[in-house]
């Protein structure tokens, strides 16, 4: 099984509501990263948690970070249908030198 | 330019043809990522640049593929002899700082979709 891995796989929501995405890892890390994918096209990143810390915020978004349990969680609050999207989270393990290593994602969908 | 430009956008190839993935990164920004994304699925790495050389090709799926970096700018990734399971989106990333600074926000291209038929 591979560093990274999303759950749920897919999630729909109604707008206004909050969404929760979890990502689970293998390795020691450096720091973990939430990207934002549209369409199958270029990622853009939202948020980067270092292994020294344990809760992030950006407008919206809450990033915690359990290096205890490898594991991560995304939440976006009052989402909107503008969120609907792929949600990665990759991480910077400690061997890998530069290298970010993806999971496969979580679809979320905001229905209006 | 202000973003990681890639191109073609969209390639259709016939099987057993050679294809050039191009990638313009960030100005200045040292290191230079490619991924593959196949439908539904994660990234996939293949190949990291540091400068113009690549301390990571550990990704790349057979010798049928290689890339190269020249100038500590431009990429090109090449796919000789292209089969079926080769399509793909191949996304191309870029960082500023060296290998061992992972803190730094990767910025990718919108990425160029390989289809071969």
């Amino acid at each position: 099984s591979q560093q990274g891995e999303e759950d749920p796989q897919a999630l729909s929501i109604q707008e206004g509501e909050n969404a929760t995405m979890n990502c689970s890892y293998k390795t020691s890390i450096n720091n973990l990263q939430w990207y934002r994918q549209n369409s199958g096209r270029g990622l853009v990143h939202l948020i980067l948690i270092r292994s020294n810390e344990r809760e992030k915020h950006s407008g919206r978004l809450r990033v915690t970070l359990d290096t205890s349990k490898k594991s991560s969680s995304l939440l976006i609050t009052a989402s909107r249908a503008a969120d609907t999207a792929s949600y990665f989270c990759a991480t910077a393990p400690k061997t890998s030198g530069s290298r970010l290593t993806f999971g496969e994602g979580t679809q979320l969908t905001v229905n209006p | 330019g202000a973003g990681v430009s890639q191109s073609p956008s969209n390639k259709v190839t016939e099987k057993g043809k050679d294809v050039e993935l191009r990638c313009d990164p960030i100005s200045g920004h040292t290191a230079l990522y490619w991924y593959r994304q196949s439908l539904g699925q994660g990234l996939e790495f293949l190949i990291y640049f540091q400068g113009n050389s690549a301390p990571d090709k550990s990704g790349l799926p057979s010798d049928r593929f290689s890339a190269e970096r020249t100038g500590g700018s431009v990429s090109t990734l090449t796919i000789q002899r292209t089969q079926q399971e080769d399509s793909a989106v191949y996304l191309c990333a870029s960082r500023l700082g060296t290998w061992d600074d992972s803190g730094n926000t990767i910025y990718f291209g919108e990425g160029s979709w390989l289809t071969v038929v």
